[in-house]
C-alpha cells in the first residue's frame, strides 16, 4: 500500500534554533499535503495546507513565518520549525492526498516527529 | 465543514465485538464517512469509509443508518492492539480537502 515516510521520528532542539521535518510520499504524487500538530491528549490540529508548486495555506492562527512550508516536488514537502520555543513541542504529523484523487479515497499519513524543545 | 459527535472513550474487553457510535445530523448527500484510528506515539491510520451502503473490510464493519445521520464502525472481535483512539469524520466530494479531526472515541481493550 502507499506509504507515507516522515522523518526524523523524534527531535531535541534547543530554543531559538530551527528544525526541519520532511515528509515523503514513497510511492504515488501527491499534489497536496497537510501538517497537523498534536498535544498529548487532544486531537490534531490542522497547521497548514500544501500544495505542490503554490504558497502554503495556513489555518487561522498559525504563524506562517514561523512554520515554514515547502513543497518543491511531488513527493515531498518540509515543514520548518524556525527559532523553536518550548511551546512549540508536540507531535507533528504530515498526510498526503494522492493526486487526482476524490473524497472515497483515504489520505495517507505519516507516522509523526515528536519535537521536544529545551 | 459537517461536524460529528463521538463519545469520548469506551471499554471493551478483549476477542469480544466493539460497536463505535458516530453522530453527523448535518451530514450532505455528497460526504463521505471516514473512519480513521491513532495508535499510541503514531499518526493516523485509514479503517474504513462509506457512503450509503454498509461496508466491510478486513479491519472492520461500518454500519450507516438509512437517514445516514449516524453510522458505526464494529470491531467484530477486538485485539489488545486495537486500542487506540478512533476518529470519525466526514469528507466532501474535493479529494484533496482536509481531513478535519474532532476528538475521538478513545477505545481501552482489557485483557
Amino acid at each position: 500500500g502507499a506509504v507515507v515516510s516522515q522523518h526524523p521520528s523524534w527531535v531535541i532542539c534547543k530554543s531559538g534554533t530551527s528544525v526541519k521535518i520532511e515528509c515523503r510520499s514513497l510511492d504515488f504524487q501527491a499534489t497536496t499535503m497537510f501538517w497537523y500538530r498534536q498535544f498529548p491528549k487532544q486531537s490534531l490540529m490542522l497547521m497548514a495546507t500544501s500544495n505542490e508548486g503554490s504558497k502554503a495555506t495556513y489555518e487561522q492562527g498559525v504563524e506562517k513565518d514561523k512554520f515554514l512550508i515547502n513543497h518543491a516536488s511531488l513527493t515531498l514537502s518540509t515543514l520548518t520549525v524556525t527559532s523553536a520555543h518550548p511551546e512549540d513541542s508536540s507531535f507533528y504529523i504530515c498526510s498526503a492526498a494522492r493526486t487526482g484523487s476524490l473524497s472515497n479515497e483515504k489520505l495517507f499519513f505519516g507516522s509523526g516527529t515528536q519535537l521536544s524543545v529545551l | 465543514d459537517a461536524k460529528t459527535t463521538q463519545p469520548n472513550s469506551m471499554e471493551s474487553n478483549e476477542e469480544e465485538p466493539v460497536h463505535l457510535p458516530c453522530n453527523h445530523s448535518t451530514i450532505s448527500g455528497t460526504d463521505y464517512i471516514h473512519w480513521y484510528r491513532q495508535l499510541p506515539s503514531q499518526g493516523p491510520e485509514y479503517v474504513i469509509h462509506g457512503l450509503t451502503s454498509n461496508v466491510n473490510n478486513r479491519m472492520a464493519s461500518l454500519a450507516i443508518a438509512e437517514d445516514r445521520k449516524s453510522s458505526t464502525l464494529i470491531l467484530h472481535r477486538a485485539t489488545l492492539r486495537d486500542a487506540a483512539v478512533y476518529y470519525c469524520i466526514l469528507r466532501t466530494r474535493a479529494g484533496n480537502e482536509k481531513l478535519t479531526f474532532g476528538t475521538g472515541t478513545r477505545l481501552t481493550i482489557i485483557p
